[in-house]
């Protein structure tokens, strides 16, 4: 079993959808957790973190991480054709170390 | 400011050639890391510097060598390229050590080996 799981996808949604991208994780230790957005041919860039559980908005993205249900999420709101890219959920228990889901590619289509 | 530079952008190798993959930040971040990136594999860590002078290996170091040259610039070095190290490689910096481990990407250098 892998350390973190994410769904591939594809997932195509209609402009202006709620989008709702999730991972799953075993070890117990992570209390560090990041979502990066990947476009087309280009390197990962940082778009939320979170520290422990809860919950962080920043515009139309929400993070929502579940420690107990080892469980955390990325919804997106007003959905936007420049949404789409793959989304790599990561996570660290510190010491620099990350673990990084395989990604989640979303479509939004006009 | 540019952040996260890497060169080349694209490569392409012959079987047993050697080259070097170039990675400097402008962030004054502590740490720097190599990763490759294939289809349904992720992102996989060769190689991390947590400081300057400091290497260690990740989850798939084989073939692969580095060298931590100054708090900016962190090369990865392929001795004998194979084919099995086709892949797009992304070197990443992180600033303050222990506390967050947000990365910075960089553009990434695309390694094509025959």
């Amino acid at each position: 079993q892998k350390e973190v799981e994410q769904d591939p996808g594809p997932l195509s949604v209609p402009e202006g959808a709620i989008v709702s991208l999730n991972c799953t994780y075993s070890n117990s230790a992570f209390q560090y957790f990041m979502w990066y957005r990947q476009y087309s041919r280009k390197g990962p860039e940082l778009l939320m973190y979170t520290y422990s559980s809860g919950n962080k908005e920043d515009g139309r993205f929400t993070a929502q991480v579940d420690k107990s249900s080892k469980y955390i999420s990325l919804f997106i709101r007003d959905s936007q054709p420049s949404d789409s890219a793959t989304y790599l959920c990561a996570m660290s228990a510190g010491y620099q170390k990350v673990t990084f889901g395989i990604g989640t590619k979303l479509q939004v289509i006009p | 400011n540019a952040g996260v530079t890497q060169t080349p952008k694209f490569q392409v190798l012959k079987t047993g050639q050697s080259m070097t993959l170039q990675c400097a930040q402008d962030m004054n971040h502590n740490s720097m890391y190599w990763y490759r990136q294939d289809p349904g594999m992720g992102l996989r860590l060769i190689y991390y510097s947590a400081s300057e002078g400091t290497t260690d290996k990740g989850e798939v170091p084989n073939g692969y060598n580095v060298s931590r040259l100054n708090k900016r610039e962190f090369s990865l070095r392929l001795e004998s390229a194979a084919p099995s190290q086709t892949s797009v490689y992304f070197c990443a910096s992180s600033g303050l050590a222990g506390y967050t481990d947000t990365q910075y990407f960089g553009p990434g250098t695309r390694l094509t080996v025959l």
